[in-house]
């Protein structure tokens, strides 16, 4: 079974620039969920999303954005990319939870983003 | 707010030396700790989900166990391939998907 696949791999974009990553989750999983992790701060919750819809947010500016299309696969969308962006943004996606109220996210590799 | 606190930071250990890992969390109704391993420049891999105080799991050289206000996550006879960062999560509260991850302890494992 494939796992969680994450295009492009690495980016480099210009401080004001805007850019789009997107991930495409294990077969069969409909939830999405989107992190940031830097050395300083570690791994930060940015979004959840499941049928098309954001049911988390964290605690990030509205600059970074995301959705969910039919086929569960999922995009992230950084407007005015400032120097602090820079980092491994990762994506992770779950079965839904069943009435076990289990529920597991499974990464992918990453996108590697500089910001210059 | 969930918080979530592993201990050390880093650790060095011969081949063969068990130890252990500690993860110290703070939630409103756990709904899941999870351990994960990463090694550089790629993703967490996920390793186990404990739902409950008292509740074990075991994976090769690894166990992790579950207390009402921590984990700990035993190293049996390391080997330098497990050498890697480990990282401790919780689920919390009802109507959450989100994870709050600690800042992980880095294991180096010398042969």
């Amino acid at each position: 079974k494939a796992g969680v696949t994450q295009t492009p791999r690495y980016l480099i974009k210009t401080r004001g620039q805007q850019v789009t990553l997107s991930c495409s989750p294990i077969s069969g999983h409909r939830s999405v969920s989107w992190y940031q992790q830097t050395p300083g701060q570690g791994l930060q919750f940015l979004f959840e999303y499941f049928s098309e819809t954001q049911r988390n947010k964290g605690n990030f500016p509205g600059r970074f954005s995301g959705r969910q299309f039919s086929n569960s696969r999922s995009e992230m969308n950084v407007s005015t990319l400032e120097l602090g962006d820079s980092a491994l943004y990762l994506c992770a996606s779950s079965l839904a939870e069943g009435a076990s109220g289990r529920y597991e996210q499974y990464f992918g590799p990453g996108t590697r983003l500089t910001v210059t | 707010e969930d918080q979530v606190t592993q201990s050390p930071e880093a650790l060095r250990l011969q081949e063969g030396e068990s130890s252990s890992l500690n993860c110290s969390y703070t939630v409103s109704g756990l709904r899941g700790l999870f351990w994960y391993r990463q090694d550089p420049g790629k993703g967490p891999e996920f390793l186990f989900t404990l739902y409950s105080a008292g509740e074990e799991k075991e994976k090769e050289r690894l166990k992790a166990t579950l207390t009402k206000k921590e984990s700990f996550l035993h190293i049996t006879a390391p080997k330098p391939e497990d050498s890697a960062t480990y990282l401790c999560a919780v689920r919390g509260g009802a109507g959450s998907y989100q994870l709050t991850f600690g800042k992980g302890t880095k294991l180096s494992v010398i042969p």
